[in-house]
């Protein structure tokens, strides 16, 4: 079964960096096109970034400079490492895998809350 | 920036048709696809390529495209249709690849 499970997610201060990640099952990771996108609470969906197969990474303005996508081919998992956060990243974060036939499948979902 | 219209909420009875749209320039160009997210759970994909339906969402589910806006139809509408309902595409030029739409609530009276 195609699955992908993020963890990560928790309550973190103004200013301060954690790592998402996204445990993939039933596929290769480092073979498709990877990608992170983030709900405010109420809010509607927004792209936040994308890997490559091939390595080639891509973001959101906003969260350019501040975000880093990556994947760990041994351990299929895609991570997000988030640093210098502000309260408007709080938001859940789902990772999902990208194709020309869409988004799928998505992850559950973990909440990054920034607040002091 | 580029930007995908929907209109914010839509209402329909039981077993009527619901039609929920999302404009954008480049439409005619670039391919749409649809997700739909109930509460507290993860999006899931029910339309793409405009009108291809992924195995396991129901036929009632359709899309089509005409210019520059592409038309999700949930025919016989159930009352486990009511969702949030999120278009997807890309602008002409690839700057802007992975867009979502606001969002369009269905509430089936």
């Amino acid at each position: 079964e195609v699955q992908l499970v993020e963890s990560g997610g928790g309550l973190i201060q103004p200013g301060g960096s954690l790592r998402l990640s996204c445990a993939a099952s039933g596929f290769t990771v480092s073979s498709n096109y990877m990608s992170w996108v983030r709900q405010a609470p109420g809010k509607g969906l927004e792209w936040v970034s994308v890997i490559y197969s091939g390595g080639s990474t891509y973001y959101a303005d906003s969260v350019k400079g501040r975000f880093t996508i990556s994947r760990d081919n041994s351990k299929n998992t895609l991570y997000l490492q988030m640093n210098s956060l502000r309260a408007e990243d709080t938001a859940v974060y789902y990772c999902a895998r990208v194709s020309r036939d869409g988004y799928n499948p998505w992850g559950q979902g973990t909440l990054v809350t920034v607040s002091s | 920036s580029y930007e995908l219209t929907q209109p914010p909420s839509v209402s329909v009875s039981p077993g009527q048709t619901a039609r929920i749209t999302c404009s954008a320039d480049a439409l005619p160009k670039q391919y749409a696809y649809w997700y739909q997210q109930k509460p507290g759970q993860a999006p899931v994909l029910v339309i793409y390529k405009d009108s291809e339906r992924p195995s396991g969402i129901p036929e009632r589910f359709s899309g089509s495209s005409s210019g520059t806006t592409v038309t999700l139809t949930i025919s016989g509408v159930q009352a486990e249709d009511e969702a949030d309902y999120y278009c997807q595409s890309a602008d002409s030029s690839g700057t802007y690849l992975w867009v979502f739409g606001g969002g369009t609530k269905l509430t089936v009276l």
